[in-house]
């Protein structure tokens, strides 16, 4: 593809709905990030996938959050029971070998709004 | 705890000058460093990347240096345009698992 593609663009739900983002990467990279920006803040590191694998999932901010990658390709991080301070702006990256220095490849994000 | 700092929130200069950006970390031993660009409502985009074993690098009117001892990162801009006008972050591998970590940015406006 030509780049990351992240749906929705925006999602508006009501507080204690679940939700799912949705992150296809970059053809043939192995490497996927998930992150979170709150308005006029940096980048929050939520989770990292090698593969299939997610070696490092210590930036989850609670058990409502979780993620998974199938195939080595899409990803989909899941939030149940969605509360107000989850909105932000949810950015996925990939990278082909960021073990060599590869950079990352970010979507536009997915703006969640939590009512 | 780990960190990394930017310098400022925001960073406003003259049509121009040069802007500079610095990134500094604690409790880090990164073997690289990068640098991106994040416009309003984008995605941040990649601009340079910096190993451990270089003191510099240059692209165009961008200039990277990497300092392990202070562990600093110094991000330059010459000849500066409003163009150039957006938030600047800086990003660090965590050595072991490849995960990048990302500083807060800053944000620089350039004035005609």
């Amino acid at each position: 593809g030509a780049g990351v593609s992240q749906s929705p663009s925006n999602k508006v739900t009501e507080k204690g709905k679940d939700v799912e983002l949705r992150c296809d990467p970059i053809s043939g990279h192995t490497a996927l990030y998930w992150y979170r920006q709150s308005l006029g803040q940096g980048l929050e590191f939520l989770i990292y996938f090698q593969g299939n694998s997610a070696p490092d999932k210590s930036g989850l901010p609670s058990d409502r959050f979780s993620a998974e990658r199938t195939g080595g390709s899409v990803s989909t991080l899941t939030i149940q029971r969605t509360q107000q301070e989850d909105s932000a702006v949810y950015l996925c990256a990939s990278s082909l070998d960021p073990g060599l220095g590869s950079p990352l490849h970010f979507g536009n994000g997915t703006r969640l709004t939590v009512t | 705890s780990q960190k990394i700092e930017q310098n400022s929130e925001a960073l406003n200069i003259q049509e121009g000058k040069t802007a500079t950006l610095t990134c500094n970390y604690t409790n880090y031993s990164p073997a690289y460093l990068q640098w991106y660009r994040q416009d309003p409502g984008r995605g941040p985009v990649f601009l340079l990347l910096i190993r451990e074993n270089e003191k510099e690098k240059r692209k165009e009117r961008l200039k990277v240096t990497f300092d392990t001892t202070l562990k600093q990162s110094l991000f330059h801009i010459t000849a500066s345009q409003p163009a150039d006008s957006a938030t600047y972050l800086c990003a660090l591998d965590i050595p072991g698992n490849n995960d990048m970590r990302f500083g807060a940015g800053t944000r620089l406006t350039v004035k005609p």
